[in-house]
Order: C-alpha cells, then sequence, then structure tokens
C-alpha cells in the first residue's frame, strides 16, 4: 500500500518569509500526487496536483510544488507566505480507484 | 451548484447510540468517499462508492456502515457508537474519466462527531 510522510507537524515562518512544506511519497511508479489547505473548521480545498509531465507544478495562491522522483518528494513552497495562509496543509497520493492516501499534516502558523 | 453538503454539522451521541450522516453533492459525480479526520492523522479512508448502488471499504471501515442508493448521495451509518468513532468525518466526490476533470475530490465541510 502506499504511504505519505509529512515530517513537521508543526511549521512556524514570519509573514514575508518563505515556506516549503516537505511531503515524501512510496510508490513504484509515478504517483498522482496533491496538496490540499485546510482553514480552520472548513473542508479541504486544492492547492494543486502533479500527474505527469513538468516537474514544477503550479497552484492557487501563489504556492507551487516540485516532483523530484529521486528523492520520492513532492514539497509545497510559497516564496513570501502571508498572514492568511496559516492552516494546515496535507499532501495526499492516489490509489487505484481514485482513492487518496493522505499523509499526517502540516500546521503552518504564521508570525506577524 | 452548492458542491457537497453534509447533514448535521454537529452531533454528540452517548456510546451505543446509533446515527446515519448524509452526504449530498450537486455535481453529478460517480465516485463519493467517507473520511474521518483525527489529530495527527491526516484523513483516513472508511467507505467509499464507484457509482449507484455500490460501496466498498476503505482503510479504517469497522463499525460503519453505508449505502448509495441514489446517485447523489451517500449515507454513513454508525449502528452502535464508540468513543473511539469521536472524530471530524468528510466525505468527498470526484468523477474521474471526464474530459478536463483532473481527479480532484471535492470535500464537505465535515461533521464534527463526538460520543460519550
Amino acid at each position: 500500500a502506499q504511504s505519505v510522510t509529512q515530517p513537521d507537524i508543526h511549521i512556524t515562518v514570519s509573514e514575508g518569509a518563505s515556506l516549503e512544506l516537505r511531503c515524501n511519497y512510496s510508490y513504484g511508479a509515478t504517483p498522482y500526487l496533491f496538496w490540499y489547505v485546510q482553514s480552520p473548521g472548513q473542508g479541504l480545498q486544492l492547492l494543486l496536483k502533479y500527474f505527469s509531465g513538468d516537474t514544477l507544478v503550479q497552484g492557487i495562491k501563489g504556492f507551487e510544488a516540485e516532483f523530484k522522483r529521486s528523492q520520492s518528494s513532492f514539497n509545497l513552497r510559497k516564496p513570501s507566505v502571508h498572514w492568511s495562509d496559516a492552516a494546515e496543509y496535507f499532501c495526499a497520493s492516489m490509489e487505484y480507484g481514485n482513492k487518496l492516501v493522505f499523509g499526517a499534516g502540516t500546521i503552518l502558523r504564521v508570525k506577524s | 451548484n452548492a458542491g457537497v453538503t453534509q447533514t448535521p454539522k454537529f452531533r454528540v451521541l452517548k456510546t451505543g447510540q446509533s446515527m446515519t450522516l448524509l452526504c449530498a453533492q450537486d455535481m453529478n459525480h460517480e465516485y463519493m468517499y467517507w473520511y474521518r479526520q483525527d489529530p495527527g492523522m491526516g484523513l483516513r479512508l472508511i467507505h467509499y462508492s464507484v457509482g449507484e448502488g455500490t460501496t466498498a471499504k476503505g482503510e479504517v471501515p469497522d463499525g460503519y456502515n453505508v449505502s448509495r442508493l441514489k446517485k447523489q448521495n451517500f449515507l454513513l451509518g454508525l449502528e452502535s457508537a464508540a468513543p473511539s468513532q469521536t472524530s471530524v468525518y468528510f466525505c468527498a466526490s470526484t468523477a474521474p474519466g471526464l474530459a478536463g476533470d483532473s481527479y480532484e475530490q471535492y470535500f464537505g465541510p465535515g461533521t464534527r462527531l463526538t460520543v460519550t
């Protein structure tokens, strides 16, 4: 079975600083990978996805992610964090049957 | 277009009680899913359905049952609630295979369930 690891449970960054959230997956073939964001008390919103092709993918709200097969990683980045980015972020991979396997999540705190 | 809606938003149950959570989507999606979210564990798949009248087990199906009698609705049942089922439950839907579809799963706002 696939698994997704998000090594950082919490991350705190200052507003305006850059951000990188880590995600590692375990899957032999090229996975379908996703990043979702969850604001407090809300459902999940898709930030971006990777299926194939260009390994640097752009998403909404200024986020991007880079797929690195050699490192089994799909890290999420943003050059300048805004206070409204404070939320929990989930990395996920897709299994056969269109089922998502989620990482444990990373809670982002933004210092003003 | 409401997307994915869930009823109720909050519920408190006593151990042994039963309840049904309703998920409805108006996007004509074939696939629907029930997840539970627990702190530090992300979301885990309980059951899913790939079409009307079909259901299948996910990662953590024990203690839950589901039904998909209509394409737009996916019900999650707890026959005898236990404190271990205290969680936030999310429903999602998707329509793989449609032109331009991104395999994105669309999530409802969640149901917060407490079992005492």
